[in-house]
């Protein structure tokens, strides 16, 4: 069965500091797509950043980027600069290549302390 | 634009009760997934539509549940008798093409409360 595993349930970190956020997988495919989704208190989920399996360099997106490791089964989301608006649920999401549909891991909130 | 919208955005129905969750997808979106959360644990998908067909309902959990997108527009997902276990976010999500190659957008989600 292919799974998504988020190993922490609640992180917190000081305002522009940087945090990172686990996230493992497993999955017998090749080809598949990595996502991490962030949920504000009270709004809709909205996407952080995308990942190819099949692309070697890691996915970057402003103060936001991942440490994709294929053989490891890891895609942790690193912040960098931590702003108070990041506060919020950080989902991450695997796609297999054959489907369209995404499957989550438990979700990590997250708090930025001022 | 507007964006995926739920309606409603709250819900408490008695067990055995009738309930329509109805999602709006943004226009032109083609690719409509339900998803829920129970209990605080993993978002679960339940299905997919391409346009008004079923392209996957592998995660749909029983046969209370009836999902319909007439017309391939708005979506509705009705549970029928609800039952305790039903109680959780119900989020819709769309996108132009399937989800794997570009970006889902999802409504704020419906909370089912059943008591």
């Amino acid at each position: 069965a292919q799974t998504v595993t988020q190993s922490q349930p609640e992180m917190s970190v000081q305002e522009a500091e940087t945090v990172t956020l686990s996230c493992t997988y497993d999955t017998s495919e090749s080809n598949y797509y990595l996502f991490w989704y962030k949920q504000p208190p009270s709004r809709q989920m909205i996407l952080v950043i995308r990942q190819e399996a099949y692309k070697q360099q890691n996915a970057t997106e402003n103060r936001f980027s991942v440490n994709f490791q294929k053989a490891a089964k890891s895609f942790s989301l690193k912040i960098s600069d931590s702003q108070l608006g990041d506060t919020a649920m950080y989902f991450c999401a695997f796609c297999p290549s054959n489907t369209g549909k995404l499957i989550f891991g438990q979700g990590t909130t997250l708090q930025v302390k001022p | 634009e507007a964006g995926v919208t739920q309606f409603p955005s709250h819900s408490v129905i008695e067990k055995g009760q009738t309930v329509t969750l109805r999602c709006d997808p943004i226009s032109g979106h083609d690719n409509l997934y339900w998803y829920r959360r129970v209990m605080g644990k993993e978002i679960k998908f339940l299905l997919h539509f391409v346009k008004e067909s079923k392209q996957d309902e592998s995660g749909m959990p029983n046969n209370r549940f009836l999902a319909e997108r007439t017309g391939g527009t708005y979506s509705t997902l009705k549970v029928q008798p609800a039952e305790l276990e039903d109680s959780g976010v119900y989020f819709c999500a769309s996108s132009q093409v399937k989800v794997r190659t570009t970006e889902a957008f999802f409504g704020q989600g419906t909370r089912l409360t059943v008591v």
